[in-house]
């Protein structure tokens, strides 16, 4: 399974664009990368998921890397409430064999006024 | 509107009294899993089911078992509950294995 590095925290204000990048320097040929926001005392949230090049949705945008060693999660102006934790996954979704996904530390994302 | 529900969401439990956390699906997804998180950590698999086929990470202690006795339902057994047993109990679904989980709120558990 490959293995996931995020910064610990970071902190930015309200109406910043905040870009969190998780290295994966032994992501496989299958895997998808997949990120998730975590609220205290909540479930994880799936936020949205990519393999290569560009993805966006309503929340966010995911930036990969040809190489795919690594990949950027870009909030674009947060808000108070983006304020939780962030977690990037690394797995093959639907793949052969035992593909479940790890969480690694997470990102603590502290928004202030 | 509510899609993976676990119920408890706070369940108090006294040391070694066996205790039951139970999850349900709306999803209709093949699988199925229980992580455990305890305080400002990540959550860490303890197994899932992908369909009727139970699949346990090497490091989850025999203290924890599971039953899926539909595809709706799955439940958390905890046989001998410890203090250090005190944690956020997370069930989540897929459609696929490793595709993108939809996570219920948790069920927070206390030992006493």
């Amino acid at each position: 399974l490959a293995k996931t590095t995020q910064p610990i925290s970071m902190d930015s204000y309200e109406g910043q664009e905040v870009n969190i990048t998780c290295s994966h320097n032994n992501i496989a040929t299958n895997d998808y990368i997949t990120w998730y926001q975590q609220f205290p005392s909540q479930g994880p949230r799936f936020i949205i998921q990519g393999y290569k090049t560009k993805v966006t949705n309503e929340v966010a945008s995911l930036f990969i890397p040809a190489d795919r060693k690594s990949s950027t999660l870009s909030l674009p102006r947060v808000s108070l409430s983006d304020t939780a934790v962030y977690y990037c996954l690394v797995g093959a979704p639907g793949g052969s064999g035992y593909s479940t996904l790890t969480f690694g530390k997470g990102t603590m994302l502290l928004v202030s006024p | 509107d509510a899609m993976v529900i676990q119920n408890p969401r706070y369940q108090v439990t006294q040391f070694g009294k066996p205790v039951t956390l139970s999850c349900s699906q709306t999803l209709n997804h093949n699988v199925m899993y229980w992580y455990q998180q305890k305080s400002s950590q990540a959550p860490k698999l303890l197994f899932h089911y992908y369909d009727k086929d139970f699949n346990n990470e090497a490091d989850t202690p025999d203290n924890f078992q599971s039953r899926r006795p539909n595809t709706s339902f799955c439940f958390l057994d905890i046989r001998s509950p410890g203090l250090g047993d005190a944690a956020m109990y997370l069930c989540a679904t897929s459609r696929v294995l490793g595709g993108g989980y939809t996570f219920g709120s948790g069920t927070r558990l206390t030992v006493v």
